[in-house]
Parts: C-alpha cells; structure tokens; sequence
C-alpha cells in the first residue's frame, strides 16, 4: 500500500512568488492536513481538508490556502512568499476526520530567498 | 491556544535502558493522543496512538494516559541507539486538528 505521497521534495523561490505543494493521500483516506515545521516553532497546523471542504484552519495569514479534489488529493498554495515561510511543508492523511490515527508525507523543503 | 508540552531534553540514556517521555496538554476535551518519532531530516512517523486511560503497549514501547492529570507519557524499554530521534506528542483539538509538543529529542549511547 503507497503511502503519502508529496511533490516537489525541494523547492528555492524567491520573495514575492507564489508556489504551490501537492499531497495523495494514503489510497482510501479522506482527511488530508497540512503543517508547517520549523526548528523555532515545532509543527504547525495549517489546514484541514475532508470531502472536498475545509474543515479547520490554524493562525496562519490568508496567503496561505489550500483545497481538495474529489480523489482527495490536495494542493496547498502560498502566495507573494516572505523569508519566514521558509520550512517544511507536511502533509498528513487519515481514512477519516477526528481522532484517527494520521500519516505523514516525506513533506516539501521550501527555501525562500 | 490549546497547548502541548514537552521536556525538549536531550535526554540520554543508556542501551538497554528504559526512556521515559512526557507530556502535558492543556485541552480537557482531546480524545486522542499519539507519538510520533522523528528522525533528523525525515518526516514524523507514527509509533503509538491511545484514546483511554491506563496503559497501551505495543513492543518494548508503552503508552500512559491519564486524562484527568492531562498527561501523556511513552515509555521505551531495552532503549537501542537506533532509538535515538525526537519524540513529538500529539493531541486532537476539536476532532480536526492535531497539536503537537515541540518534541523531546533522545538520545540512546551504546
């Protein structure tokens, strides 16, 4: 069984440009999140994503969004990038929402310069 | 803000030893708790998931709940140097979201 699955691995933009990262869940899983991990700050959450919809979002600004298509795969988008958002981008999926057990993608590197 | 706690360490221990990391978390409605193991450079992975009270084991790892202290721990027993990574707790908020601790970071000497 695949497990998630997340594109690029690396990624070096520059301030102002926008990016977005891509997640496949775990084939069946339904519930896709997002977080960022710096060495300040530990592991973040950004968004979750069930059906589609999201379902909780973290205090994150606007420039960062995200959705989900009907095969659950997700997108999460950062716009007009700042040298802070430079981290690691996690995506974690789980066959439901609520407490169920998530697993984590090899996440997206994303250096701004 | 719901909150996560953990003892960011180093803790060092010996091989063969049993390690013990804590946690605390301040929402009295999470259902849901977790270990994940981190190793440098690598994504968190999964080792341990508990929902009620008292102690779940699975191997040489053993996780404790008591939710009316709002504490969290994972025991290693027979701790091995491969076992050196960070150990980051996890806690649901509202069924959607999980908080993490900033992670204790353990270290296994042979």
């Amino acid at each position: 069984k695949a497990g998630v699955t997340q594109t690029p691995r690396y990624l070096i933009k520059t301030r102002g440009q926008q990016v977005t990262l891509s997640c496949s869940p775990i084939s069946g899983h339904r519930s896709v999140s997002w977080y960022q991990q710096t060495p300040g700050q530990g592991l973040q959450f950004l968004f979750e994503y069930f059906s589609e919809t999201q379902r909780n979002k973290g205090n994150f600004p606007g420039r960062f969004s995200g959705r989900q298509f009907s095969n659950s795969r997700s997108e999460m988008n950062v716009s007009t990038l700042e040298l802070g958002d430079s981290a690691l981008y996690l995506c974690a999926s789980s066959w439901d929402r609520g407490n169920t057990e998530a697993f984590f993608g090899q996440g997206t590197r994303l250096t701004v310069v | 803000q719901k909150e996560v706690e953990q003892n960011s360490g180093p803790l060092s221990v010996p091989e063969g030893a049993i390690a013990s990391l804590n946690c605390t978390y301040s929402d009295r409605g999470s259902q849901s708790f977790f270990w994940y193991r981190q190793y440098s450079g690598k994504s968190p992975e999964l080792i341990m998931s508990i929902y009620s009270n008292g102690d779940k084991e699975d191997g040489r790892f053993t996780a404790q709940l008591n939710k009316a202290s709002q504490y969290v721990s994972l025991l290693i027993r027979d701790s091995q140097p491969s076992d050196s990574a960070t150990y980051l707790c996890a806690v649901d908020q509202a069924g959607t979201a999980l908080i993490f601790g900033k992670g204790t970071t353990l270290s296994v000497s042979s």
